[in-house]
This record gives C-alpha cells, sequence and structure tokens, in this order.
C-alpha cells in the first residue's frame, strides 16, 4: 500500500530564516505530487505540482520554492520566511495515469514564522 | 465568484442525526467530485469520490452530484461524535489531477 511521509510535524522559524520541509511517497513510481498550505479556517491552496523529476509547476507567486531532486521526494523550501509565510503545510500524492484522480495526503507540516 | 463554494459553518447537529454538507461550482468543465474528512490538526482523508451525475452510496456516506445545477452533497446517516470533523469538496478537470477544494464545512456531532 502507499503511505506519504512528511517532517518535520511542527516547526517554528523567526522571520528571515530558511526553510525546508520534505515530502516522500511509499509504494507508487512516478506520482504526481503537489504542494498545499492551509490558512487556518480557510482551504487548500495550492502552491506547487510536479509530474516528474524536476518538474515543477508553481500555481502563485511567491517567496517558496520547490523541487523534485528524486521519484518520490518532494521538498519545499525558501530563502527567508515571512509572517505570512505561517500555516499547515500538506502534501498530495496521485497516480499519473488512469481514471482516477484522488489526491492523498500526508500528515502535514504545522510552520509558525514569529 | 470563487469557483467553489462552501458553507463554513460551523453546523452542530445531535447523534443519530442526518447531516447535509454542500458545494456549488461555476465551472462546467469539472469533471471529477470529491469528498474529504480533516481531523484538527491533520491532513484531509479522502472519503467519497464520483465522475457522473447521481449517487455513490458508501455505507453512512452518500454523495450526490446534479452537474446541471452545479451542485454537490454528501451525507452522513446516523451521525456519531466521531464524525466531528471538518468536510472539505474538491473537484476537478484536464490532466496534471488539479483539484479546487472549498473551503471546509465545520461539523460538530454531540451525544
Amino acid at each position: 500500500s502507499q503511505t506519504i511521509h512528511q517532517w518535520p510535524a511542527t516547526l517554528v522559524q523567526p522571520v528571515g530564516s530558511p526553510l525546508s520541509l520534505e515530502c516522500t511517497v511509499e509504494g507508487t513510481s512516478n506520482p504526481n505530487l503537489y504542494w498545499y498550505r492551509q490558512a487556518a479556517g480557510r482551504g487548500l491552496q495550492l502552491l506547487f505540482y510536479s509530474v516528474g523529476i524536476g518538474q515543477i509547476s508553481s500555481e502563485v507567486p511567491q517567496n517558496l520554492s520547490a523541487s523534485r531532486p528524486q521519484d518520490r521526494q518532494f521538498i519545499l523550501s525558501s530563502k527567508k520566511l515571512l509572517l505570512s509565510d505561517s500555516g499547515f503545510y500538506l502534501c498530495a500524492w496521485s497516480a499519473a495515469q488512469g481514471a482516477l484522480r484522488e489526491q492523498y495526503f500526508g500528515p502535514g507540516t504545522r510552520l509558525t514564522v514569529t | 465568484q470563487k469557483e467553489v463554494e462552501q458553507d463554513p459553518g460551523p453546523l452542530s447537529v445531535p447523534e443519530g442525526a442526518i447531516v447535509s454538507l454542500n458545494c456549488t461550482y461555476s465551472n462546467s468543465a469539472f469533471q471529477y467530485f470529491m469528498w474529504y474528512r480533516q481531523y484538527s490538526r491533520k491532513g484531509p482523508e479522502l472519503l467519497m469520490y464520483t465522475y457522473s451525475s447521481g449517487n455513490k452510496e458508501d455505507g453512512r456516506f452518500t454523495a450526490q452530484v446534479d452537474k446541471s445545477s452545479k451542485y454537490i452533497s454528501l451525507f452522513i446517516r446516523d451521525s456519531q461524535p466521531s464524525d466531528s470533523a471538518t468536510y472539505l469538496c474538491a473537484m476537478g478537470s484536464g490532466g496534471y489531477n488539479k483539484l479546487i477544494f472549498g473551503a471546509g464545512t465545520r461539523l460538530a456531532v454531540h451525544p
């Protein structure tokens, strides 16, 4: 069965510090990968998605970047965090092909920028 | 106008009640529809998905899609306190499996 991991689970970082959040998927090959941010009491905002190694699409202009160095690894980064980067960050995967379009989410990382 | 509208609630019901959660959408290109359940401080969990108009049932949950009205619903029968969570609708079309999410409805089922 497929499993998706995210770490760290919780992070408190000062403004201006760098960020690296990691997501890995097990039990599947060539998945589509996604990074979302969820602000308190709000829906999910898609930040980045990737259909393959080194292929990243950005949905919104922002202070963040994403990379996919391996097939099942997705990294969210920032060089200098802003207060507005605080939120709940979720990684998700879906099958690359086929009729099934569901996305499956990891446990999330709660980021607080102080 | 947002592509997907969902009443944020909160919705409070007694145990055993039938719950109706709804989303409306504006993009007629949406082809597939999903409902996720999200417990506090956890990642969303896929509950139901469907690709056509009509009803789909899974245990106490029924997902309903009306493409002509651009309206989807999730019904929960015999609601339990363990159903207390935020329910997110999601829909998509085209390639890359991109989904558009509603803001979520917070549900509380009290004993």
